[in-house]
């Protein structure tokens, strides 16, 4: 079944604790995506990747880091997390040309306290 | 950066009624226009999507119509479900599709 996975879905943490979040999708997509979802907010882009080895920050990268290592992963890491960082976050994915199509994962539901 | 609005954030109908979200953009290179719908507790899901060369696209219950020199494309729903009920967003996008700028969303509710 083609899908994006997200690990975990749920995570509770305190602040300063260094986390990652895993994505992984089996379509052989090329671009892939981190959003955080707020209330109120919608959806913004957090890091996307073209590709292998190239990424490019979103709308509010601060906080965050990726690495694209191998086409399928993506993980989202927070190397000292804040309580403004409490939030829903989803990896998407797409073919390159097909960029407005974006696979997303179930989402990870991140509380720092 | 891309600007995007979607009104209305909230929409109640009676079930079989009509329902329509807009979405009004500022970029003018943007030429790809989806619409996600997310249900409870699940990622967003592309339910159609137009180019810009097109003026209307329905797909059974659901359209989507474009009207790129005032900047706004618009999603309709006809005979409204309780299915239906879920979030809406839309993401008007550009040819390199780079970077997606999502609307804030709309609450549909339809009541039985």
């Amino acid at each position: 079944e083609a899908q994006v996975t997200q690990n975990p879905r749920y995570l509770i943490t305190v602040t300063g604790k260094k986390l990652t979040v895993t994505c992984s999708q089996n379509m052989n997509h090329e671009y892939m995506s981190w959003y955080r979802q707020d209330p109120g907010l919608g959806l913004r882009q957090i890091y996307y990747s073209m590709n292998v080895e190239v990424t490019d920050k979103g709308d509010v990268p601060e906080g965050y880091k990726v690495s694209r290592k191998e086409k399928r992963n993506f993980p989202l890491i927070l190397e000292s997390p804040s309580p403004n960082q409490t939030s829903l976050y989803f990896c998407a994915s797409s073919l390159r040309s097909r960029g407005y199509e974006q696979y997303f994962g179930p989402g990870t539901r991140l509380t720092v306290t | 950066g891309e600007n995007v609005e979607q009104h209305p954030s909230t929409l109640s109908v009676q079930e079989g009624d009509s329902a329509v979200i807009k979405c009004t953009y500022s970029d003018s290179a943007s030429n790809y226009f989806p619409w996600y719908k997310q249900e409870l507790g699940k990622g967003p899901q592309l339910i159609i999507d137009i180019r810009s060369n097109v003026g209307e696209k329905k797909d059974q219950r659901i359209a989507v119509t474009l009207n790129k020199t005032a900047k706004h494309f618009s999603l309709h729903i006809t005979e409204t479900q309780p299915e239906d009920s879920a979030v809406y967003f839309c993401a008007p996008v550009g040819d390199s599709a780079r970077q997606l700028t999502f609307g804030s969303g709309t609450q549909l509710t339809v009541l039985p």
